[in-house]
């Protein structure tokens, strides 16, 4: 069974990046997509954007256009996410989740654990 | 693309069946897109309980049910148990619009 392991937990100082990994172990990783979901505290989820490995296309949300980068590297089945300028309100819950199209289209079957990334100065 | 629309909370009684809608637009929820269901617990990752609109996941309770009428996708829960207090989201998919996904606002499940 496929597991997804997220790097650990970070703080940043505003104005600066975090980049958090995503690393999928126990099954193939670049024919499914990988989207990243963030939650802040005490607040709802919300999709940042994707990737599909294979193709190494991404797409992103437009709140977040210009400040992030998704990105996968299959010969370690790992996807990256990286957020650029961060500002206090960005201190959330990350996640990346799978998409199995095949067998869940459209929806999030497998998760991380999470990685809190806190923005304070 | 705003988030789509949840009740706060629903509450239940052991036993009990409880429904919990998700109110999006023409472009999401009312379109032909699929809408999915996730269970979080505090502190946990969330867990799919149900993909487009009605199936669910291979582990996952038939106490669970979705379905659709119009722009609200509806999340029902039957036999209502201790262990299904949690916080709940709905997701659907917006087409190819950006964000390609919109979630719910959430809706905590309380067991009385």
């Amino acid at each position: 069974q496929v597991q997804l392991v997220q790097s650990g937990a970070e703080v940043k100082k505003p104005g600066s990046s975090v980049k958090v990994s995503c690393k999928a172990s126990g099954g193939t990783f670049s024919s499914y997509a990988i989207s990243w979901v963030r939650q802040a505290p005490g607040q709802g989820l919300e999709w940042m954007g994707g990737i599909i490995p294979i193709l190494a296309i991404a797409n992103y949300a437009q709140k977040f256009q210009g400040r992030v980068t998704i990105t996968a590297d299959k010969s370690t089945s790992t996807a990256y996410m990286e957020l650029r300028s961060l500002r206090s309100e960005d201190t959330a819950v990350y996640y990346c989740a799978r998409e199995d199209s095949g067998t869940y289209p459209d929806a999030f079957d497998i998760w991380g654990q999470g990685t809190l990334v806190t923005v304070s100065s | 693309q705003s988030a789509l629309t949840q009740p706060a909370s629903v509450s239940g009684s052991p036993g009990q069946s409880i429904m919990i809608s998700c109110t999006g637009t023409s472009s999401d929820v009312g379109s032909y897109n699929p809408v999915s269901w996730y269970q979080q617990h505090p502190g946990k990752a969330p867990k799919l309980m149900i993909y487009e609109v009605n199936k669910r996941p291979s582990g996952v309770s038939n106490r669970f049910s979705g379905s659709k009428s119009g722009n609200t996708a509806s999340l029902t829960i039957s036999g209502l148990q201790a262990e299904d207090e949690a916080d709940y989201y709905c997701c659907s998919y917006a087409g190819s619009s950006t964000p390609f996904y919109v979630f719910g606002t959430g809706t905590t499940v309380t067991v009385l």
